[in-house]
Parts: C-alpha cells; structure tokens; sequence
C-alpha cells in the first residue's frame, strides 16, 4: 500500500470555524491532490499541488485553500466552514510527469467531516 | 469538455452472475488514461485498473476484465462468477495528459454493486 496517512480520520465541527485536513506522504510523490466525495457526484478535485508551494485550483476549490511546505504534507483549509462543506475528502499523490507511462494515483483513507 | 458517466446508480446481482459496469467518457486529448477504482464499504479507494488511450486491448485479471473501446469512447468492466465480496462502489475515471500532464482524475459517479449471497 502506498504510504499515505489523513488526519484527523473524523471531524465534528460548527459552522463558521475553520478547520485544517493533513495528508502525509512517505512515497515522495511530486503530485498531491484533495478530492472531495459526495453521494451522485463521484469525487471531484479541490485543489492539487505539483510542487512544494506550487499549487492550483480543481473544479470544487471555492471556500478551500491549500499549503504545501514539504514535500510530504498538503494540507486543506476550510476558512469559514459551511454545511455545504459536509463531505468525504481524499487524499491523493501521483507523479504524471515523472512517470507518464505508469502513473496511478493512490488515495489516502479519507477524512469525515460534518459540519453542524 | 472532459466528461465521464456511469449511467448505472445501483446493481443488484445475485452470487455467480456475471455483471458488467458501464463507463462512458468524453475528451478532446487524443492522450489520456483510463482508471477503475473500488470502494468497499469500508471507505478507501482501492486502484483496479490504468489503461491509455493508445492501447485498446482487453485486459484480464482473474475474474475481472475490462473492455475499451475508443469507437464507442467506453471502458467497460465485467466481473464473472461474481461474489459478496465483490459488493462495493465503483467509480471510472479519466486522466487527460495532452500539453499539461497534471494527473487530475475525473469522476464518473459510481456505480453501487450489491452481490446477494
């Protein structure tokens, strides 16, 4: 399995407040991405990174913004959480441009949030 | 515009039966990637399958196998003898490499696989 972690697993949290989702990787991956899950939608991007401190924006980024000062953490920010932001969020590294012929994109385990 | 459906929500088959998930996709990039993906009820995304869009063999793998089919632009998967086991979500995505080879997945919705014992 590829050596991805998420944290927290589960979050309850209220709306208005912000709130910080960590992925941590040990495979030195280039790419990271966040995805949220939500019932009928698949997974949809949020935000990816190609770098440390070279991110950009997926389809879904509104109300997100994201950090990346090593290589091994992408951190998700929810400045103001809403209850629209009551979702599934997955991690994922990839490396597309060092590897085009067999890059997969792993996923980390995924982090809960309800937003009350 | 980059586009992947799976028409089919839900299936119900029971335990033996041969069941085939439904992928359709859309892009304008000539290279792009192909990718099944299973979600147990436990949660995490297990890789299945990668497939480019320069080689249009079907794949075989146990009881799995993939058709693709760049004529009719879909990747479809079958599972034979199927088993409880088997039960989880699926999702097809798409990969787009063109100029700017960036790796973001495209979703299609999942399809619910429920194998009845």
């Amino acid at each position: 399995d590829a050596g991805i972690t998420q944290s927290p697993r589960h979050k309850v949290t209220e709306t208005g407040t912000p709130v910080t989702l960590r992925c941590h990787q040990t495979e030195n991956h280039r790419y990271m991405y966040w995805y949220r899950q939500d019932p009928g939608h698949g997974l949809r991007l949020i935000h990816y990174s190609y770098g440390v401190k070279d991110t950009d924006k997926g389809e879904v980024s509104d109300g997100y913004s994201v950090s990346r000062s090593k290589t091994e953490d992408f951190l998700l920010t929810l400045e103001s959480a809403t209850s629209s932001q009551t979702s599934v969020y997955f991690c994922a590294i990839g490396n597309p441009i060092d590897s085009p012929s067999t890059d997969t994109q792993y996923f980390g385990p995924g982090t809960r949030l309800t937003v009350l | 515009a980059q586009k992947v459906t799976q028409a089919q929500t839900e299936i119900s088959v029971v335990e033996k039966e041969d069941v085939t998930l439904d992928c359709v996709y859309e892009t304008r990039d000539t290279t792009y990637y192909l990718f099944w993906y299973k979600q147990p009820p436990s949660g995490e995304l297990v890789f299945l399958i990668r497939r480019n869009s320069f080689d249009e063999q079907n794949e075989i793998s146990g009881r799995y196998s993939w058709n693709f089919q760049k004529s009719t632009s879909s990747f479809n998967f079958t599972i034979t003898a199927s088993q409880v086991v088997d039960s989880a979500v699926y999702f097809c995505a798409l990969s787009e490499a063109g100029s700017s080879n960036t790796g973001k997945l495209i979703f299609g919705q999942g399809t619910t696989l429920q194998v009845k014992p």
